[in-house]
């Protein structure tokens, strides 16, 4: 069975510009959740999706934004770039409301 | 307020040299407890899954175990290939996951 996918899997962009990064989950799971990694904060939740719905919302500012497809595929949206913003960014998909397997991440570099 | 933490930040060990790592919790309505694996540069490897005190689960190496307050990561006869980032996670009422900040596992030859 594949695993989570994600692309690109490194991108560069500039402040001021916004970026879409996608996400296929394993085949049959019907939740995506995405979060930010950086050394100083860890882990951090933005958000999930389940059936197209957004179910859950971390605590990020409105330029980040998601959605999902009837597929389940993920798509996560920053608009607006920070230098801030850079980070690696994971996507999780998992049946419904258990285990959650992780991509290989999107490296997000913000000049 | 619910929150997950790990300790200690880094472990340096021997080849063989036995320990343990802990995450301790304080969530409302415990739905799981997950362990991963990190690399750097790549997304957490999915370890195990514990639901209840007293649950214990085994892979190789590692041995983790629950109990109300708290899971531990035992790691026995450790290998430099074991070397890593171990998170833990607990997912809590409303399908909401918290993250430990992880413990960084340097295993020397």
């Amino acid at each position: 069975k594949a695993g989570v996918t994600q692309t690109p899997r490194y991108l560069i962009k500039t402040r001021g510009q916004q970026v879409t990064l996608s996400c296929s989950p394993i085949s049959g799971h019907r939740s995506v959740s995405w979060y930010q990694q950086t050394p100083g904060q860890g882990l951090q939740f933005l958000f999930e999706y389940f059936s197209e719905t957004q179910r859950n919302k971390g605590n990020f500012p409105g330029r980040f934004s998601g959605r999902q497809f009837s597929n389940s595929r993920s798509e996560m949206n920053v608009s607006t770039l920070e230098l801030g913003d850079s980070a690696l960014y994971l996507c999780a998909s998992s049946l419904g409301s258990d285990t959650q397997y992780f991509g290989p991440g999107t490296r997000l570099t913000v000049l | 307020e619910d929150q997950v933490t790990q300790s200690p930040e880094a472990l340096r060990l021997q080849e063989g040299e036995s320990s343990s790592l802990n995450c301790s919790y304080t969530v409302s309505g415990l739905r799981g407890l997950f362990w991963y694996r990190q690399d750097p540069g790549k997304g957490p490897e999915f370890l195990f899954t514990l639901y209840s005190a007293g649950e214990e689960k085994e892979k190789e190496r590692l041995k983790a175990t629950l109990t109300k307050k708290e899971s531990f990561l035992h790691i026995t006869a450790p290998k430099p290939e074991d070397s890593a980032t171990y998170l833990c996670a607990v997912q809590a009422d409303f399908n909401k996951f918290y993250f430990g900040s992880g413990t960084k596992l340097n295993v020397k030859p």
